[in-house]
């Protein structure tokens, strides 16, 4: 079964500071994207990052970073200089590029910002 | 440009009762997918349309339904609904499948069953 997990269920980190969301999927696919798409209290999903697996380069996206590490099959999140208006639930998810547009979503990881 | 909209934001139904839900992708976008969440299963794929056709069906009853029509507007329809039909319904749009570009999603359709 393709799946993935996010291990932290919540994570918390002070105003500026930095922290970092776990992600571990599962596919034997050899073509795909990765995301993390942030879920603020409106519901609203809201694409962060997009990586291609073929490319080695990690994403970045102003303060927000990846370390895609393809034979472990990680793909972590990490905010750099955390801001209240990054408090939000977390979803990691892949897309096979052959399957279309199906997301396969992990159970996310709430981030609590603390002034 | 205006994002994904859905309709209606908010709803309540009886079991028993059908619902359809509506949505209208991003302009020039032809992919629309559905997603339900709840607390419980989290995330989890309904369908996907393109030109009018689904292309790709998640693990849910055929109680679920959707169609896509030629403007690439899409519904999607909960029939004989049940207390666990109660969710947030999103959907998502995209240029097309197969591609990998990006997906914007909607705000979501809250349906509460009781």
């Amino acid at each position: 079964a393709q799946t993935v997990t996010q291990s932290q269920p919540e994570m918390s980190v002070q105003e500026a500071e930095t922290v970092t969301l776990s992600c571990t999927y599962d596919t034997s696919e050899s073509d795909y994207y990765l995301f993390w798409y942030k879920q603020p209290p409106s519901r609203q999903m809201i694409l962060v990052i997009r990586q291609e697996a073929y490319k080695q380069q990690n994403a970045t996206e102003n303060r927000f970073s990846v370390n895609f590490q393809k034979a472990a099959k990680s793909f972590s999140l990490k905010i750099s200089d955390s801001q209240l208006g990054d408090a939000a639930m977390y979803f990691c998810a892949y897309l096979i590029k052959a399957a279309g547009n199906k997301l396969t979503f992990g159970g996310g990881t709430r981030v609590l910002v603390k002034p | 440009k205006a994002g994904v909209t859905q309709t209606p934001r908010y709803l309540i139904k009886t079991r028993g009762q059908q619902v359809t839900l509506s949505c209208s992708p991003i302009s020039g976008h032809r992919s629309v997918s559905w997603y339900q969440q709840t607390p419980g299963q989290g995330l989890q794929f309904l369908f996907e349309y393109f030109s009018e056709t689904q292309r790709n069906k998640g693990n849910f009853p055929g109680r679920f339904s959707g169609r896509q029509f030629s403007n690439s507007r899409s519904e999607m329809n909960v029939s004989t609904l049940e207390l666990g039909d109660s969710a947030l319904y999103l959907c998502a749009s995209s240029l097309d499948p197969n591609s990998g570009n990006t997906i914007y999603f909607g705000e979501g359709s809250w349906l509460t069953v009781v």
